[in-house]
């Protein structure tokens, strides 16, 4: 079992749309949580990070965490065409190694 | 302007030749560390460095040699290069293990044939 799971997608969401994208992890030590986007043929760049269950938001963007659940998530609200990237989920572990997931390819529609 | 640069950002080699491929990061950074990318796997970190003359392994670690004699420069060196090492190369680097927005470089598209 990976250590952080992500669905490969495509996830396809119309422009305006709400695009929920989900993330598991199996440490339970695991204390720093991330996202990041990124475009074809780019490098990763941070969108959000969060450290506390509960949610924080940022802009459109919106990570929520529930580390009883052992899930993290990033609601992308008034989706744009901009926003058609791959979104890593990544968790610095215990042994502070940063985990990523294999990404969620999301496309939104016009 | 704050970045990490990586050189060169697109290499074919051949099995066995020794290569190196470098990063400078200009932003004082503690913490650096190579991963891999490859289709269906996501980003696997390969090594990281804490501070000058620290280095651990990360989850891909074979294969692949890291040195740390500056603290701006994270070179990934490998000996002896296989066609399963053929994959996108992201260098990385952050303040200090507990700041963890983490700056990637451009990469370097790896090809060993």
């Amino acid at each position: 079992q990976k250590e952080v799971e992500q669905n490969s997608g495509p996830l396809s969401v119309p422009e305006g749309a709400i695009a929920s994208l989900n993330c598991t992890y199996s440490d339970r030590g695991s204390q720093s949580f991330f996202w990041y986007r990124q475009y074809s043929g780019k490098s990763p760049e941070l969108i959000m990070s969060i450290y506390s269950n509960g949610d924080k938001e940022d802009g459109r963007f919106t990570a929520q965490l529930n580390k009883a659940s052992q899930y993290v998530s990033l609601l992308i609200r008034d989706s744009q065409p901009s926003d058609s990237a791959t979104y890593l989920c990544a968790v610095k572990t215990a042994g502070n190694m940063l985990t990523f997931g294999g990404g969620t390819r999301l496309m939104v529609k016009p | 302007e704050a970045q990490v640069t990586q050189n060169p950002r697109y290499l074919i080699t051949v099995t066995g030749k020794k290569l190196t491929v470098t990063c400078s990061q200009n932003m004082n950074h503690e913490y650096m560390s190579w991963y891999r990318q490859d289709p269906g796997l996501g980003l696997r970190q390969i090594y990281y460095s804490m501070n000058v003359e620290v280095t651990d392994k990360g989850d891909v670690p074979e294969g692949y040699k890291v040195s740390r004699k500056e603290k701006r420069n994270f070179p990934l060196i490998l000996e002896s290069p296989s066609p399963n090492q053929t994959s996108l190369y992201f260098c990385a680097s952050s303040s200090s293990q507990g700041t963890d927005t983490q700056y990637f470089g451009p990469g370097t598209r790896l090809t060993v044939l």
